[in-house]
């Protein structure tokens, strides 16, 4: 769910590391999943979605993983580049609703 | 191709004045649109989504209204500015419950 007046948790990484960045959501009834990346003072840009039927989906360097059991999404992104440097937020659809429910964020800074 | 205009970028507004910000979406016909607020740090918080015309879903109480005026244009207004009303709004579209687009977002800071 919304946890909208939190301050982002943060990950740091060494440029070329792989980062994982993790999500939990609360509806069972969510059927779809989006990653967003948030660079500072512009909006959010769309990197990867899955859907409920699938357990993983790659894209460019980034990888997600859902896990229907325990409702945890994570985005790896392989070979971190200074460009990765953003907050990365994960999003569900709940089923039958039309609004994404946005989840915590993730502050990720590549380090050099 | 699809795009979405919002302005202005920056506002700095003392409390008790209005407020409008104006959103526009291109090349698409119906589209669902929103409007978040993002405070400095935070995540996004949704205010208000319309699936048309007229239609309009407020998601928290606040000092704050929307309206869709014309099938791709949502505005989001107030009559008396808080200070707790700055932050980074930030307009979105999607069509049926897909991926949302998000505008390049309004700063406003309310003095």
């Amino acid at each position: 769910g919304e946890s909208v007046g939190l301050h982002l948790p943060t990950l740091s990484v060494q440029e070329g590391d792989n980062s994982i960045i993790n999500c939990a959501y609360s509806n069972s009834a969510s059927d779809y999943f989006i990653w967003y990346k948030q660079e500072s003072g512009k909006g959010p840009q769309f990197i990867i979605d899955i859907r409920s039927n699938m357990d993983k989906r790659q894209g460019q360097r980034v990888t997600v993983l859902l896990n229907k059991t325990v409702k945890h999404l994570s985005l790896q992104i392989a070979a971190t580049q200074p460009g990765d440097s953003a907050v990365y937020f994960c999003a569900e659809n709940i089923q039958g609703a039309q609004k994404l429910v946005f989840g915590q964020g993730t502050r990720l800074t590549i380090n050099p | 191709s699809q795009t979405i205009h919002q302005w202005p970028a920056t506002l700095v507004q003392p409390v008790g004045s209005p407020l409008s910000l104006e959103c526009t979406v291109e090349g698409t016909s119906n589209p669902n649109l929103y409007w978040y607020r993002q405070a400095a740090g935070r995540g996004l918080q949704l205010l208000f989504y319309s699936v048309g015309i007229g239609q309009i879903s407020s998601e928290v109480p606040q000092n704050l209204s929307a309206s869709r005026p014309q099938d791709r244009q949502f505005i989001l207004s107030s009559k008396k500015l808080l200070l707790s009303d700055s932050g980074f709004y930030l307009c979105a579209w999607s069509v049926g419950t897909g991926e949302l687009f998000f505008g390049e977002g309004s700063r406003l800071t309310v003095l």
